[in-house]
Formats: C-alpha cells, structure tokens, sequence
C-alpha cells in the first residue's frame, strides 16, 4: 500500500493527558498537511510542512499542540494536556509541492477524550 | 469566517436521479476547486476537481460546473447509485497559501435503491 498511513486509528485517552499521532505520506510527496475533522464538519486545516520546515500554523493550533517532521518523512502530532474539546478526527494529507491537482489523504487518527 | 459555504446539508435522491450540490466562496485568490468524497470512518478521497480557467469538467457520472464571476461551483452526479451514498466536500485551495485547502460543511448524500 503505497497511499498515506496513519497510526493509531482510534485512542480513547483521558482529558489531561498526552497523545501523539504519526502521518508517513506518500514517499516521493514533500508536503505534509494536518487537518482536525469533528463531527457532521468538514475537514480544518491545521499546520502544513513543506519538507521538514513547518511553514504555516492555523490559529486552531493552540500552544497545547505541536507537530514535527524531522527528516522531512512522517510527521508527528502531539496534543498535551488534553481536553474533552480535542475530541476529533485527525487527518493527514500530502502532496508534491507544486502539484495542487491531488491532496491524497490518510484514513484518519478518531481521538476520543472521555 | 466561514470561505465556502456548502448547501444543501443533506440530500435524498432515488436511484438514477441526478443528485446536486452547491458551494460558494469568497476569497477570489482561490485557484483550485476540489470535491471529495468521505465514507463513515474513511479520510476523503479526491473524486473530482477543476481550475477557474474552464467552466465545466466532467469525469464519468460526475460534472463540476465553475461560475468564477458569481464565485459559485456545484458538482452533479447523473445517474446517482447507492454506493453513491456518502458524505461530499467541496473545498478550494490557493497556490500561494501552501495548497492548504478550505472546505465546505459537507453534504450527506442518500440514494435510494
């Protein structure tokens, strides 16, 4: 399966604690997006990489979120201290830069905080 | 502030019927006008998409008219199935901004047998 993956699929956690999702994207795709889907919306942007370098974050990224991709490959999103709020979809999507014809998207983190 | 606004919320046609949804946007620096297609516990897949140099773009059953002087593009499925039935996204995207995309609210989309 050479499409973008994400891991876990589901994670029920309790609010106040840490959680952290990986994106791999499609190998040869330098851009990396992460979007929070609730229910019944659609998707939100939230922060884009191009290659390593994070270039744009979304007012919607609060301080309790980062995102990193280190070696330009997959990327990780961590939400500390967890909130009921947070409960989402976390999608991941990635794209060769240049090329806006197709944003491939993975099948999605669900985040429950109980 | 809400950039592509999506109607209508849901929709039920029957099999064989012609199932339409809207969208309008308002940022005119936008330049690429995607629709997605998302079942339940799936990320959206891309189903068809078009640029505002052309009016309409047609892939098989589904057809994107583009009105870029009333900011306005609406997809049509013609001959709807019930593996149809699922959530669609409009959304729009600006070269400039990343390619991040804005999406519309989503239309839930139900086709009876």
């Amino acid at each position: 399966d050479t499409g973008v993956s994400q891991n876990p699929r589901h994670k029920i956690t309790k609010r106040g604690q840490n959680v952290t999702f990986r994106c791999d994207p499609i190998s040869e795709h330098n851009r990396l997006y992460w979007y929070r889907q609730t229910l019944g919306q659609g998707p939100e942007f939230l922060t884009y990489f191009q290659n390593e370098a994070q270039l744009e974050k979304s007012r919607l990224l609060s301080d309790r979120f980062s995102a990193e991709r280190p070696k330009g490959s997959f990327s990780t999103l961590e939400i500390q201290r967890t909130e009921q709020g947070d409960s989402a979809m976390y999608l991941c999507a990635s794209i060769r830069a240049g090329n806006t014809d197709t944003q491939y998207f993975g099948p999605g983190t669900r985040l429950t905080v109980l | 502030q809400q950039q592509v606004k999506q109607s209508p919320q849901s929709l039920i046609v029957q099999k064989g019927g012609i199932s339409i949804i809207n969208c309008a946007y308002e940022n005119t620096a936008f330049d690429y006008f995607p629709w997605y297609q998302q079942f339940p516990g799936k990320g959206p897949a891309l189903l068809i998409a078009i640029r505002p140099d052309v009016s309409e773009k047609k892939e098989g059953r589904f057809t994107i008219s583009f009105n870029k002087s009333a900011k306005q593009f609406s997809l049509h499925i013609m001959d709807s199935q019930p593996g149809d039935s699922a959530t669609y996204f409009c959304a729009a995207g600006e070269e400039t901004s990343g390619s991040r995309l804005t999406f519309g609210e989503g239309t839930q989309l139900t086709v009876n047998p």
